[in-house]
């Protein structure tokens, strides 16, 4: 099981301002997922990323896959007081479907 | 998407009582489930996973005695943390996969006094 680590650990920006949180780890990812959990809720996932270098848009929200698959990013355009919450990396395991969590971003938006 | 969800969101017990959480896949089956713990501000860490008819896998450092898992059902597993201590107290979450994809439940606040 991979170390995967995410930064920042807290992010607080005001309304209308972007962000960006990074998942990194020393082994290649075989895919990456990333899910975002509200306070007293299960994680919901978000995106799945698999091939290197690829970029996929859900709404304001950009995840990038590094070219080397070590590597990933989330980027929210325009944050909105609704895009608070803890936004975990997870790789999956390709055999027997175990997540691996990276510690997590919490996500505070002011309004 | 497909629903998983768990029973009760919360609850409060005495120490050295045991709770029993139940994890149900309402629109389709699972052979697999997981089960997780979650402290606050932290990530989820994987406890065990539950196998329909089989037995149940633990991660290292849990204590299978301890935190019971059964799966009699394809949609329904359940943990029982027995004689709970203030130390259990946790959020407790479990995930069902269908498709390779995992669902989550809600979660549950076990909260031990």
């Amino acid at each position: 099981t991979q170390l995967l680590e995410q930064s920042p650990q807290f992010l607080s920006i005001q309304e209308g301002e972007n962000l960006t949180v990074y998942c990194n780890s020393s082994s290649v990812f075989s895919s990456l997922q990333w899910y975002r959990q509200e306070p007293g809720e299960g994680p919901v996932l978000l995106v799945t990323v698999v091939t290197g270098g690829e970029v996929k848009k859900l709404k304001r929200l950009t995840f990038q896959f590094g070219d080397a698959r070590k590597d990933s990013s989330l980027h929210i355009t325009a944050a909105q007081t609704g895009d608070t919450g803890l936004y975990l990396c997870a790789e999956q395991s390709t055999n027997d479907y175990k997540l691996s969590f990276g510690a997590g971003t919490t996500v505070t938006v002011r309004a | 998407g497909a629903v998983v969800s768990q029973h009760p969101s919360w609850v409060i017990c005495k120490s050295g009582t045991s709770v029993k959480i139940e994890c149900r896949s309402l629109d389709f089956q699972a052979t697999t489930m997981f089960w997780y713990r979650q402290f606050p501000k932290q990530s989820l860490m994987l406890m065990a996973t539950s196998n329909e008819g089989s037995k149940a896998t633990y991660e290292q450092g849990v204590e299978k005695d301890k935190f019971l898992i059964n799966h009699a059902s394809l949609t329904l597993s359940t943990l029982t943390v027995t004689s709970a201590h203030p130390e259990d107290s946790s959020f407790y979450i479990c995930s069902a996969e269908r498709n390779t994809e995992a669902f989550f439940g809600q979660g549950t606040r076990l909260t031990v006094v």
